[in-house]
């Protein structure tokens, strides 16, 4: 059974870098069936596609947050990351990691979640 | 702001059946799309419940069935049962620059 565990620091202070890991225990992600994917949350508001990465290092992000978006794959690790500069309070939700099947463009597995709160 | 409106509450006693409806409400014209259903206990991880607007995973029970009308999709839990309850969520997509656009969100109670 694929699990997705995400880590990081709950606490970022302002116009600094997010940074958030998601571990991938029960598959690899090295795998070409897959994509892997970033979504978040903000409290009292809807989920928001952050972006995508794919074993290869082939990105896709969501438009608006692309200037400001950074993932990465470490195969050796079965992790990959997530990079968001110059954080703002709006950037305050819950970062979820999730594997995405092209194919049927949806989103087969997800982690439970970590919240991460911009503030100084 | 998503282009995708589903009704914030849905209720029901056990053993009945709920619909919960997901619009898109985008301006752009597509000739179709496809919606995925998800399902999500508090403090847990989301777990995918249809996919390709009426396909269920392996390991969903038949009570989740799906259906597309073009611009709205529609999720049906037949024979409701207490562990039903949860929030649901649809995402379809919608297009290259952001690809993946989720719901509202609709919290199901049952009662």
């Amino acid at each position: 059974q694929v699990q997705l565990q995400e880590s990081g620091p709950g606490l970022v202070k302002p116009s600094e870098t997010l940074s958030l890991t998601c571990s991938v225990s029960g598959g690899s992600v090295s795998s070409g069936s897959y994509y892997w994917s970033w979504i978040r949350q903000p409290p009292g508001k809807g989920l928001e596609w952050i972006g995508n990465i794919f074993y290869s290092g082939f990105t896709h992000y969501n438009a608006s947050l692309q200037s400001r978006v950074t993932m990465s794959v470490d195969t050796s690790k079965n992790q990959f990351s997530l990079k968001l500069s110059s954080v703002t309070a709006t950037d305050t939700a819950v970062y979820y990691c999730a594997r995405l099947i092209g194919d049927f463009d949806c989103f087969e597995m997800w982690g439970q979640g970590t919240m991460v709160t911009v503030s100084s | 702001q998503s282009a995708l409106t589903q009704p914030v509450s849905v209720s029901g006693s056990p053993g009945q059946s709920i619909t919960i409806s997901c619009t898109d409400t985008s301006r752009e014209v597509r000739n179709y799309n496809l919606f995925s259903w998800y399902q999500r206990h508090p403090g847990k991880a989301p777990t995918l419940m249809i996919y390709e607007d009426n396909k269920r995973p392996s390991g969903v029970s038949d009570r989740f069935s799906g259906s597309n009308s073009g611009n709205t999709a529609s999720l049906t839990i037949s024979g409701l049962q207490a562990e039903d309850e949860a929030d649901y969520f649809c995402c379809s997509f919608q297009g290259r620059r952001n690809p993946y656009v989720f719901g509202t969100e609709t919290k199901l109670t049952v009662l």
